[in-house]
Order: C-alpha cells, then sequence, then structure tokens
C-alpha cells in the first residue's frame, strides 16, 4: 500500500500558486518524499523529491514540515499545461528504485 | 536522463492472443519496471526485470500471465498472455538512475 494521502481533486486557477498537499505520518527517517506527475495519456514525469530541507527547482518547490509527517508541491505560477494528477511517493528506504503510486491528486488549472 | 521508447504504443487484440510490448533505452540499466494502469486507476507495479536473471513479480501478477525477456542492459519485452477485456489498460516500462524514474509513454491496450 502507498504510504501516503492526498486529496483526490484541487482546482486553482491560472497564473496562481497551486499547492498541493501530501501526508505520510508513517515515514521514516531516512525515507524521502518523491513527487511526479502524470499529464493526461502520457507517462509520469519526475518533479522533485527532498528529505528534510525544503527544495526548489525550475519545474516546483517542496515544502516539508519540521516532523516531517507531511509536505506540499507548491507550483508557484500553474498554467494550464500543469493539469494533470501529481503523485506524493515514499518509496521504501533500502529500495527507493520501488515506487507503490497511491491515487493522487488530480488538478485541473482554470483560465 | 535516460529516453525510454515503447512499442507499440497501442493495440486492439482479440481475447484469448498474445501480446509483447518493446520497451527500449537509451542507456545500460540495471533494473527495468514494468507498469500497468487500469482507465482511471493508479499505477501497479508488475514486475522487476534485472538482466542475467528472472524478473521479481509483485503480488497478483504471475510469469505465466506476464513474462517477460531482459536479453541485455537496455532492452526488455513484457508479453500479455491470453488476454481477457480485463487485461484492457495501460502498460508502462520504468527505469531509475539515484535520483528519479523515468517512464515510456505507454502502451494502450484493448482486449476485444
Amino acid at each position: 500500500d502507498a504510504k501516503t494521502t492526498q486529496p483526490p481533486s484541487m482546482d486553482c486557477a491560472e497564473g496562481r500558486a497551486a499547492n498541493l498537499p501530501c501526508n505520510h505520518s508513517t515515514i521514516s527517517g531516512n525515507e524521502y518524499v518523491y513527487w511526479y506527475r502524470q499529464i493526461h495519456s502520457q507517462g509520469p514525469q519526475y518533479i522533485i523529491h527532498g528529505l528534510k530541507n525544503n527544495e526548489t527547482n525550475e519545474m516546483a518547490s517542496l515544502i516539508i514540515t519540521e516532523d516531517r509527517k507531511s509536505s506540499t508541491l507548491i507550483l508557484p505560477h500553474a498554467t494550464l499545461r500543469d493539469t494533470a494528477v501529481y503523485y506524493c511517493i515514499v518509496p521504501n528506504a533500502g529500495n527507493n528504485r520501488k515506487l507503490i503510486w497511491g491515487l493522487g491528486t488530480s488538478l485541473a488549472v482554470n483560465p | 536522463s535516460a529516453v525510454i521508447s515503447q512499442k507499440p504504443s497501442r493495440d486492439i487484440c482479440q481475447r484469448g492472443t498474445s501480446l509483447t510490448i518493446q520497451c527500449q533505452v537509451d542507456s545500460q540499466v540495471t533494473m527495468m519496471f514494468w507498469y500497468r494502469q487500469q482507465p482511471g486507476q493508479s499505477l501497479t507495479l508488475i514486475a522487476t526485470a534485472n538482466q542475467g536473471s528472472e524478473a521479481t513479480y509483485e503480488s497478483g501478477f504471475v510469469i505465466d500471465k506476464f513474462p517477460i525477456s531482459r536479453p541485455n542492459l537496455t532492452f526488455s519485452t513484457l508479453t500479455v498472455s491470453n488476454m481477457s477485456p480485463e487485461d484492457s489498460s495501460i502498460y508502462l516500462c520504468s527505469v531509475s538512475d539515484r535520483t528519479e524514474a523515468f517512464f515510456g509513454q505507454g502502451t494502450r491496450l484493448t482486449v476485444v
């Protein structure tokens, strides 16, 4: 079973920030949090990952709470092309290449 | 990074037949992963394919139904055998480096 829980759907206005939450209350100290997204009819795409510190790249920012039990993916200026299903994943520390996928959050960016 | 090519991209097959899906990677990788994504659902890992050894199947998936080949470090095939309409899904090939996983565009299979 997936170790994460996410809201099934969210809406966001184009140009505004999209904040996608994820709960991972059973995460272990050495397990990373990964985010992927899947645009309709395409394979999943890596977005970002982190362990303890907040992370930022050209696609998004990842904010991880101090207790590491939850995190938020932030798309700072959402566009229509960001409409997708977003998956928060915590792989097993012993095998971080084996991904267990939950249902994700379906983000709709509206004009 | 890794670029993955899957063939075919889609197919419509008769029940009782088999389909072999090919996955080609542009670099050598140790592990390749095969996933199934049923309509409206998330991804489910079918098996992990290691070069030089038998694939490791997840609970609910068996070799007789989903035989896998891994002849070298850049190529793998997944066969969906004796298909039924319940096998209608998207099948995805994936590889990972130390940071992220890369996916092909998937094979959309419809069994009629």
